[in-house]
């Protein structure tokens, strides 16, 4: 996937544990999004940012933080993490515009016990 | 609100043809289609924008229907490389996306 990292790609957290999923675009995006996908089922916008300093609540945002740390970077926080949080999470990173562009990253693969 | 997508799955041989529908029961700015092959990440084949014209993707093209709220995908001579789940997602708002459950696309030679 061009231009979208994540890290990490795998971790597994005890319930009530705190971690932080990175995201990072080099393509000058001003959108980006997170989104949990579940076993079979599509994806969940969690939080999106439009542009640099601004963060929106998706569908699924209980449980979740957000930062816009810059135009590259949007980072996702898990305060106490819930065996329901056990997912696969993506970072996406969107130009709108006449030349519209979206790419995923890989994905990390969260599990919670 | 999710969209809703049609069918859950289909089954085809090399060349032959399929449709995917999608439905929203919101006023939609935008949709868009997915390719999601097993274990990877989605990637992005398509965007239709409200008063835009059917769009193309190799053999695979889409259109939308604004007054109806629903777009469709259209898979011709289908492709082993083809198979994978398909999603549509939905833009009712600025910005803010809805992912149909999927569909799940089988080509076999």
């Amino acid at each position: 996937n061009a231009g979208v990292t994540q890290t990490p790609k795998f971790q597994v957290l005890k319930t009530g544990q705190s971690m932080t999923l990175q995201c990072a675009q080099d393509m000058n995006h001003n959108s980006m999004y997170w989104y949990r996908q579940d076993p079979g089922m599509g994806l969940r916008l969690i939080y999106y940012s439009a542009s640099e300093g601004t963060t929106d609540k998706g569908e699924v945002p209980n449980g979740y933080n957000v930062s816009r740390l810059n135009k590259r970077e949007f980072s996702l926080r898990l305060e106490s993490a819930a065996p329901s949080q056990t997912s696969v999470y993506f970072c996406a990173s969107i130009l709108f515009g006449s030349s519209y562009e979206q790419y995923f990253g890989p994905g990390t693969r969260l599990t919670v016990t | 609100q999710q969209p809703v997508q049609s069918p859950q799955a289909v089954i085809l041989r090399e060349g032959e043809d399929a449709v995917i529908n999608c439905s929203s029961s919101k006023a939609l700015y935008s949709v868009h289609w997915y390719r999601q092959k097993h274990g990877e990440a989605p990637v992005f084949l398509m965007i239709l924008l409200k008063g835009g014209e059917q769009k193309g993707h190799d053999k695979i093209s889409a259109s939308f229907n604004e007054k109806k709220q629903q777009s469709s995908l259209y898979l011709t001579a289908s492709q082993l490389s083809y198979s994978g789940t398909y999603f549509c997602g939905t833009e009712s708002d600025d910005y803010k996306l809805s992912f149909g459950a999927g569909t799940t696309v089988t080509v076999r030679a």
